[in-house]
């Protein structure tokens, strides 16, 4: 299974509503999970199974889709969002990763 | 508290070998579903391997018949021996939990840096 982030990168404003898109290259259900990795530290679950979001999240992370097609939502962009998104996909037995999205703050 | 430390990481000539420890504390390795993750420098995350409670155990292609994930109980300690290295296995690799009734990786170490070049 391949997996397609886009953008590969954005910059935004805080308070702005940002979107990052995932695709799959073939259906892997709700089983879609994304990560926010800030630069030097290991990444961390926002979101599981496509739309539950993790203990501790803000609340201003959210996750839709199912099938092939999936988006994060960060409602209001905070400077503590400066990072890096990824998804990934746990549908099958080889656990694939997006390329990324890198968010800056403006 | 669950934690998970590795160690080994290093400069390896290229052909070279290296084995990656992480040790658990907090759960037990042996009833987890537990991986390695790595990470080139600037690149994104690329999964590697996963060995099942089972013992069952699965790769990325590119590491196939190189890389060997194992695990030992009486340590509470996840392994990679990696063989015949190469440039392009150069990242920091973590090792990493996965939650089997959620489905996603929840628990990270801090990771350890595999250089491979001569």
């Amino acid at each position: 299974i391949q997996m397609t982030q886009s953008p590969s990168s954005l910059s935004a404003s805080v308070g702005d509503r940002v979107t990052i898109t995932c695709r799959a290259s073939q259906s892997v259900s709700y089983y879609l999970n994304w990560y926010q990795q800030r630069s030097g530290k290991a990444p961390k679950v926002l979101i599981f199974g496509a739309s539950s979001l993790q203990s501790g999240v803000p609340s201003r992370f959210s996750g839709s889709g199912s099938g092939t097609h999936f988006t994060l939502t960060i409602s209001s962009l905070q400077p503590e969002d400066s990072a890096t998104y990824y998804c990934q996909e746990s549908d099958g037995t080889l656990l694939t990763f997006g390329g990324g999205t890198k968010v800056e703050i403006k | 508290e669950v934690q998970l430390v590795e160690s080994g990481g290093g400069l390896v000539q290229p052909g070279g070998s290296l084995r990656l420890s992480c040790a658990a504390s907090g759960f037990t390795v042996s009833t987890n579903y537990m991986n390695w993750v790595r990470q080139a420098p600037g690149r994104g995350l690329e999964w590697v391997s996963l060995i099942y409670s089972s013992g069952t155990t699965y790769y990325t292609d590119s590491v196939k018949g190189r890389f060997t994930i194992s695990r030992d109980n009486s340590k509470n300690t996840l392994y990679l021996q990696m063989n015949s290295l190469r440039a392009e296995d150069t990242a920091v690799y973590y090792c990493v939990r996965y939650d089997t009734s959620d489905y996603y990786f929840d628990f990270w170490g801090q990771g350890t840096l595999v250089t491979v070049s001569s």
